[in-house]
């Protein structure tokens, strides 16, 4: 079965500085994709960026990097230059290619707070 | 483009009684997958639509039914209402199986 686990119920961060939001995941499907979702009190879900499990290379979108660590089935988003808008729950996800559908597992979760 | 939509926002219901969940995908989306969130189980699948066929189901009761029509709109129903069923419904839209789109979700609670 499909697994995602975050670590960290809750983290601080100071306004401008970078911060790595863990993510480790367990499947034993041959190919899946890892996702990044940011939920502000508003309640919707935001989908911020992508990793597939065959990608050479990190995913990045603007300041959202991934860096996939496959062998050690990490997927930590790290944000640089954090901002006040940045507050917010942030949610780990991954598909598998025996999803045979639009099934997104999600980790519990990480609170991210940035400071001023 | 328009993002998804769902109506309503908020709905409160009555324990026993029924409820009707709309979605409306992004333009061109043919898949429609719907999630229930709450505190103590957090983001749970509920089920997955595709040109109007279900093609995945998660593990909740049949109470939980969905169905999407021709224009990919999707509605999702709960019968016989339960305490245990408050909670932030989400739907969202994708091509296929590429990532996933969400509306802003429909809070339910049940009095």
């Amino acid at each position: 079965a499909q697994k995602i686990t975050q670590t960290q119920p809750g983290m601080f961060v100071q306004e401008k500085e970078a911060v790595t939001l863990d993510c480790t995941y367990d499947t034993s499907d041959p190919s899946y994709g890892l996702f990044w979702y940011k939920q502000p009190s508003s309640g919707e879900m935001i989908f911020l960026i992508y990793q597939g499990s065959y990608d050479q290379q990190n995913a990045t979108e603007g300041r959202y990097s991934l860096n996939f660590q496959k062998a050690r089935k990490s997927a930590n988003l790290v944000i640089s230059a954090s901002q006040l808008g940045d507050s917010a729950m942030y949610f780990c996800a991954m598909s598998g290619i025996y999803n045979q559908g639009g099934k997104l597992i999600f980790g519990q979760g990480t609170e991210l707070s940035v400071k001023p | 483009k328009a993002g998804v939509t769902q109506t309503p926002r908020y709905l409160i219901k009555t324990r026993g009684q029924q409820v009707t969940l709309s979605c409306s995908p992004i333009s061109g989306h043919r898949s429609v997958s719907w999630y229930q969130q709450t505190p103590g189980q957090g983001l749970q699948f509920l089920f997955e639509y595709f040109s109007e066929t279900q093609r995945n189901k998660g593990n909740f009761p049949g109470r939980f039914s969905g169905r999407q029509f021709s224009n990919s709109r999707s509605e999702m129903n709960v019968s016989t209402l339960e305490l245990g069923d408050s909670a932030l419904y989400l739907c969202a839209s994708s091509h296929d199986r590429d990532e996933q789109y969400f509306g802003p979700g429909t809070r339910l609670t049940v009095t």
